[in-house]
This record gives C-alpha cells, sequence and structure tokens, in this order.
C-alpha cells in the first residue's frame, strides 16, 4: 500500500547480530504494529505503539524491542537475532474507529 | 480479547455470493467486527468493519445481528482472486486497537 512501507523487504543476517526493521507512513495515523506470521501460527502481535513513545508489548514480544520517535517511523529491533525468529514480519497502521492498513512484510531469515 | 469462531474452510463457485460466518458471543459493547483477507504470500488486507449496523463498500457487505453475537461477510459475486484466508477480528480502539488474529477461513473459488 502506497502510504506504509516497509524496509528491508527481504534480509539474512547471522545468528546473534542485530537487526532493525524499518516501518514508514505517510497517513499520520497514531497506532503502529508489528506482528510476525510463520506456518502453523498465523500472524501474531509482538509490540504496538498508539503515539510518538507510547509503546507496549504484545503476544510474541521476548527478544524484540521497539522505538517511535516520530509519529511516520515505528522501528523493531532484534537485539540479537536466534534462528526461532526467522519469519515474515508485517507492518500495519490505524486510526481512530478505521481499518487497519498492513505492509507488504519484511521477510527475515536467520542463518 | 473477545474470541471469534470460524469455519476452518468453505467453497464456493465462481461469479456466486458467499457468506462467510463469524461467531463473536462475548462481543463488548465497545468491540467493532473487523474482517480482513489475506492472499497468498501478501500481506493481510482490510475488507470492511463495522459496529452495529449493516455496513457495505465496494469489496463486500457485513451483516450484523441485532444481538451482535455474530456477524457475516458476503461477498456478492466470488471471482477466483477471491481466494484467500478470511479473518474476522473483534478490536477495541480503546485498548490500542490491538487486532489478534485467529485462524480464519480459507475460502476457495472454484471455476
Amino acid at each position: 500500500d502506497a502510504g506504509i512501507t516497509q524496509s528491508p523487504r527481504h534480509k539474512v543476517t547471522e545468528t546473534g547480530t542485530p537487526v532493525t526493521l524499518r516501518c514508514h507512513q505517510t497517513e499520520n495515523h497514531r497506532y503502529m504494529y508489528w506482528y510476525r506470521q510463520d506456518p502453523g501460527h498465523g500472524l501474531r502481535l509482538i509490540h504496538y505503539s498508539y503515539g510518538v513513545k507510547d509503546t507496549d508489548k504484545g503476544e510474541v514480544s521476548d527478544g524484540y524491542s521497539v522505538s517511535r520517535s516520530k509519529t511516520e517511523d515505528f522501528l523493531l529491533t532484534l537485539e540479537s537475532a536466534t534462528s526461532s525468529q526467522t519469519s515474515v514480519y508485517f507492518c500495519a497502521i490505524s486510526e481512530t474507529e478505521g481499518g487497519y492498513t498492513f505492509g507488504s512484510g519484511t521477510r527475515l531469515t536467520v542463518v | 480479547d473477545a474470541k471469534t469462531t470460524q469455519p476452518n474452510s468453505m467453497e464456493s463457485n465462481e461469479e456466486e455470493p458467499v457468506h462467510l460466518p463469524c461467531n463473536h458471543s462475548t462481543i463488548s459493547g465497545t468491540d467493532y467486527i473487523h474482517w480482513y483477507r489475506q492472499l497468498p504470500s501478501q500481506g493481510p488486507e482490510y475488507v470492511i468493519h463495522g459496529l452495529t449496523s449493516n455496513v457495505n463498500n465496494r469489496m463486500a457487505s457485513l451483516a450484523i445481528a441485532e444481538d451482535r453475537k455474530s456477524s457475516t461477510l458476503i461477498l456478492h459475486r466470488a471471482t477466483l482472486r477471491d481466494a484467500a484466508v478470511y479473518y474476522c477480528i473483534l478490536t477495541t480502539y480503546n485498548q490500542g486497537g490491538k487486532l489478534i488474529f485467529g485462524q480464519g477461513t480459507e475460502l476457495s473459488v472454484k471455476p
């Protein structure tokens, strides 16, 4: 979707290295979310943000941290990547009482 | 978070209407009913959402039961491109508006 972009689209990294995924929006929406999707588990919420510097944990937050210093950017950091974090990561945005828009995803492989 | 129950899979024929059911007997007064779909190898896509009244948009219609304990997503004329996993999700915006995904209904469309 034109209003939300994720970068990088694909990444291969080694176990133990830090990784940061970026979600950028041009819609000025208040809420931003990070999900991961794995076969057999569906989409699971990692962290979310309800404003600049306001973030909270989701269902599967262990091993992940987030930051939101500007309305338009929501960063997801894997401090020390593990093979269990190999997944497809989706960012989403929403505004109060509106629908949610998802990004195209980042495919992360930890080797 | 209130839960939803959907059939695991459904089949339809091309160019016929499709009715996808969702039960949410523990819905609260502030829960919005959202529908998303996910095509293979893509991120989730917003379909429709509503609170109490039936809703129509260019993609689908949402019929909400009077007691709000169930809803139905209606695709008026299925096409092969509608084959996807459809998720019915409840969310309350004043709790951060988190979307918690279940397993959804896998819709297949036969030519």
